[in-house]
C-alpha cells in the first residue's frame, strides 16, 4: 500500500525557515516525479515544486529562490527547505506523486506564518 | 502559464440529481486534464485523469469528457458522499503544473 506521510509545519516568524518531510512506503521516491502543493486557508490548491526522477528541479514563481525540494534516496523521503518565509505562505502543504497525475496524496502538514 | 477556469464555482444539487462542472483551458492541452475530489480537512482524491480515464476504485457515476480547450467532469446521480469541492488540473504544459480554482457541490 502506498502511504506519503508529513511532517514538520508549524507556526514561524515571517523571514523564517522551515523544512518540511514526507516519507513514502509502497514505491520509491527517486523512481518518480514528486511534487508539492500547497492550499491557503479556505483557497484552492496551488502546485509548488518538483523533483523528477532524474534530479531536475523546478518551482512556481511565487517560491522560486526562497524554496529548495529534494529527497534522500535511502530514506524515500522528500523534503521541502522554506526560507524567508512570508505571510502568504501559509498553507496546508501536501506532497503528492507519482507523475504529473497525482495518484498519491499525503494527509498535509500546515505550515503557519505569522508574527 | 496555461490558466485553467473552472464554473460554476459553487452549485446546489439534490441526491440523485445530474451534475456537470466546466473546465476551460487558455490553451489547447491534449486531454491532459484530471480531476480531484476533495472533502473539508482532506487531502485531494484522483478521480479522473487523460480527461475521461478512471482511476482505479472511483465509482462509475463519474465519467469525464472533453477536448482542446474544453472538459467537463459529470456526476450522473449525486450520492451524499459526493458533496465536496472537485478540482481540475492541466498536465500538458509541465513542469508548471496549474489547478482550476474547484468547484463547491453543495446540499440544496
Amino acid at each position: 500500500e502506498v502511504q506519503l506521510v508529513e511532517t514538520g509545519g508549524g507556526l514561524i516568524q515571517p523571514g523564517g525557515s522551515l523544512r518540511l518531510s514526507c516519507a513514502a512506503s509502497g514505491f520509491t521516491v527517486s523512481s518518480n516525479y514528486m511534487s508539492w502543493v500547497r492550499q491557503a486557508p479556505g483557497k484552492g490548491l496551488e502546485w509548488v515544486s518538483v523533483i523528477y526522477s532524474g534530479g531536475s528541479t523546478y518551482y512556481a514563481d511565487s517560491v522560486k529562490g526562497r524554496f529548495t525540494i529534494s529527497r534522500d534516496n535511502s530514506k524515500n523521503t522528500l523534503y521541502l527547505q522554506m526560507n524567508s518565509l512570508r505571510a502568504e505562505d501559509t498553507a496546508v502543504y501536501y506532497c503528492a506523486g507519482v507523475q504529473r497525475v497525482f495518484h498519491y496524496w499525503g494527509q498535509g502538514t500546515l505550515v503557519t506564518v505569522s508574527s | 502559464d496555461i490558466q485553467m477556469t473552472q464554473s460554476p464555482s459553487s452549485l446546489s444539487a439534490s441526491v440523485g440529481d445530474r451534475v456537470t462542472i466546466t473546465c476551460r483551458a487558455s490553451q489547447g492541452i491534449s486531454n491532459s486534464l484530471a480531476w480531484y475530489q476533495q472533502k473539508p480537512g482532506k487531502a485531494p482524491k484522483l478521480l479522473l485523469y487523460a480527461a475521461s480515464r478512471l482511476e482505479s476504485g472511483v465509482p462509475s457515476r463519474f465519467s469525464g469528457s472533453g477536448s482542446g480547450t474544453d472538459y467537463t467532469l459529470t456526476i450522473s446521480s449525486l450520492q451524499p458522499e459526493d458533496f465536496a469541492t472537485y478540482y481540475c488540473q492541466q498536465y500538458y504544459s509541465t513542469p508548471s503544473l496549474t489547478f482550476g480554482g474547484g468547484t463547491k457541490v453543495e446540499i440544496k
